[in-house]
């Protein structure tokens, strides 16, 4: 069955960057693009962009272009998701989700999130 | 950005009856508008996709309809397990966005 296993929290300083990983299995990886997400406690979800595991295209929200690095290992059927100059508005559950092979968004398969706290 | 105003925030109903969520796009989105059941401390679950169709093992309970602007998600029979976080996300145009969701209670 498709799993996407995240990996765990992380507590990093203002101005740091973390990089979460989204092992992916149970399908093949180059054949469905990865997107990442995220949600601040309380409130509703954002998402940040995809990869297209095949070509290594990557696709990002305006308001994180810049900040935001997808890349992909398809060796490792892996995805990355880098976030830089790190905030306190940043503290958040980012998401991984498997979407179409043409980055539409029928996200079936998501991981199980991964809690970025942003805190001096 | 499209700006996608759900409604309502929230809403308590009894076990066996209908519900009725809307979500309002803030220009035309044809029919890119998927519906998302959450529950605390789970990751979204995928209801229906492209407007109206129902999402892989996604109980026959759960319809979507609308195009344009102005969509909806129904809820028939209502069961406990159907307490939940509701969001609509439209993804006609980068970047995707979502409705700020609807706190439905089964009292």
């Amino acid at each position: 069955q498709v799993q996407l296993v995240q990996s765990g929290g992380e507590v990093k300083k203002p101005g740091a960057s973390v990089k979460l990983s989204c092992k992916a299995s149970g399908y093949t990886f180059s054949k469905n693009a990865v997107h990442w997400l995220r949600q601040a406690p309380g409130h509703g979800l954002e998402w940040l962009g995809w990869i297209n595991p095949r070509t290594g295209n990557t696709t990002y929200s305006q308001k994180f272009k810049g900040r935001v690095t997808i890349t992909r290992d398809t060796s490792a059927t892996t995805a990355y998701m880098e976030l830089s100059s790190l905030t306190s508005e940043d503290t958040a559950v980012y998401y991984c989700a498997r979407g179409a092979g043409d980055g539409v968004p029928l996200w079936a398969s998501w991981g199980q999130g991964s809690l970025v706290t942003v805190s001096s | 950005d499209i700006q996608m105003i759900q409604s309502p925030s929230s809403l308590s109903a009894s076990v066996g009856d209908s519900v009725t969520i809307t979500c309002q796009a803030s220009q035309d989105i044809r029919q890119f508008l998927n519906w998302f059941q959450q529950k605390p401390g789970n990751a979204p679950q995928l209801l229906t996709y492209g407007a109206s169709n129902l999402g892989p093992g996604v109980s026959s309970r759960f319809s979507g309809s609308g195009s344009g602007t102005d969509f909806t998600l129904t809820i028939s029979r209502l069961q406990p397990e159907d307490t939940a976080t509701y969001f609509c996300l439209q993804y006609d145009n980068l970047p995707y966005t979502f409705g700020q969701g609807t706190k439905l209670e089964i009292k």
